[in-house]
Order: C-alpha cells, then structure tokens, then sequence
C-alpha cells in the first residue's frame, strides 16, 4: 500500500528557511519522481518543482528557481523539501506527491507551514 | 508566464452531468500536455482522479471520465453524487514543467 509520510507542521519567521521531509512507503524508492505542491490558506493548488528519485535531476517552477532546492536520498528513502528566505506568502500547505511518467497519483498528507513574525 | 484557466464554479443537480474543462495559455491542450485531474474535498488532500487525459486511478469511480474537448481538457461527471462536491484541480504538462489551474468549485444541488 503506498503511503507518504511527511514531516510534521513548522512555525517560522521571516527569513528563516523551511524544510520538509516526505518518505514514501509500498514502493520502491527510486522507481518513482516526487513533486511538490503546496497550498496557500484559501487558495489553489501550486507546483513548485519535482525530483528523480533516481539521478536526482530536478525541475523547478521559475517562480522557486534559487529558493527551492529538492533533495533525494536513496539511503534513508527520504525527499526534502528545502525552501529558503520565507515570507508570509510562504505560509501554506505543503505536499509531496509521487510522480512518474506524467502521472502524478498519490498525495502525501500535507504539512501546514506558518510564517509570521 | 503559463496559466491554466478553469471554470471558478460549477453547479450540477444530484444524478446529472458536467463537463469542466480546462484550458491553456499557449493554445489547444494536447494529449502531449498529459492532463491529469485531481478532487479536492474541504480538509482533506487533493486525490488523483485521471491522469494521461482519459485513465482513469484505480479509485476512479466509473462515473469520472476525461477527453480533450474543443481545445481543451474535460472532465465529465455523469450521475453526480453529492459526494463529488468537491474542489477539482487540473494539471498540465509543459515540457519538464507542471502548472496547475485555478480549480473549480463543484455543487452537487
């Protein structure tokens, strides 16, 4: 049964940096990509970028290019999520969601990210 | 920029039918786009519904279907349940880039 697990809710101020970690479970890890998208309080979903488990070759959003950086270690089985320089803007949901072959299909459980002063 | 247009709000009457669809800044969506389509529900995380136009997930109730429609992504709901009241998001490929529509807020009344 695959599963994504993710790291619990974080609390942050302006400027700090954030990461977050999503381990998937029922696989095997290196035989699927995982994206990230998260979600502003209110708002729609937004894709933020995407790793190969694999090679770890990465795509960004242009929107996080030099913010974001996705990190996959085969090791521990673990994708992390590192964003730097956060705002309020920042503040959202944060998802992990396999992705392979064009066909992202299952949805970690999010993780509520607050940034405020 | 990419946007990824959808209807901001949909209303269908319980065992009827809907379209949504989907449409994209750069033209005609294509299979080469690889829609997929996601459900959203109040509180919960989203739920991959179709994927690659018209496959349907494994969870994908019968009455979900996806096509391209006139230039654009559909997803068609026939017999609505009030259990679809839902947010349904799609989401469109770009050549190594995804980018996600506004979402369409569903009624089942």
């Amino acid at each position: 049964q695959v599963q994504l697990v993710q790291s619990g809710a974080e609390v942050k101020k302006p400027g700090d940096s954030l990461r977050v970690s999503c381990i998937p479970i029922g696989y095997i890890f290196i035989s699927h990509g995982i994206s990230w998208v998260r979600q502003a309080p209110g708002q729609g979903l937004e894709w933020m970028g995407w790793i190969d488990t694999y090679n770890s070759n990465r795509k960004y959003a242009q929107k996080f290019q030099g913010r974001l950086t996705l990190t996959a270690d085969a090791s521990t089985t673990t994708v992390y999520m590192d964003l730097r320089s956060l705002t309020s803007d920042d503040t959202a949901i944060y998802y992990c969601v396999r992705d392979h072959n064009y066909v992202p299909d299952y949805w970690g459980p999010g993780t509520q990210v607050s940034v405020s002063s | 920029q990419t946007v990824v247009t959808q209807e901001p709000s949909v209303t269908v009457s319980p065992g009827g039918t809907v379209t949504l669809t989907c449409a994209s800044s750069t033209g005609a969506v294509t299979s080469g786009n690889y829609p997929n389509w996601h459900q959203q529900k109040l509180g919960q995380p989203p739920r991959a519904l179709i994927y690659t136009t018209s496959n349907k997930q494994s969870w994908t109730p019968a009455r979900f279907s996806g096509s391209l429609l006139g230039g654009k992504a559909a997803l068609i709901l026939s017999g609505a349940q009030p259990e679809d009241e839902a947010e349904y998001y799609c989401q469109l490929f770009y050549g190594g880039y995804w980018v996600i529509g506004g979402g369409t807020k569903l009624t089942v009344l």
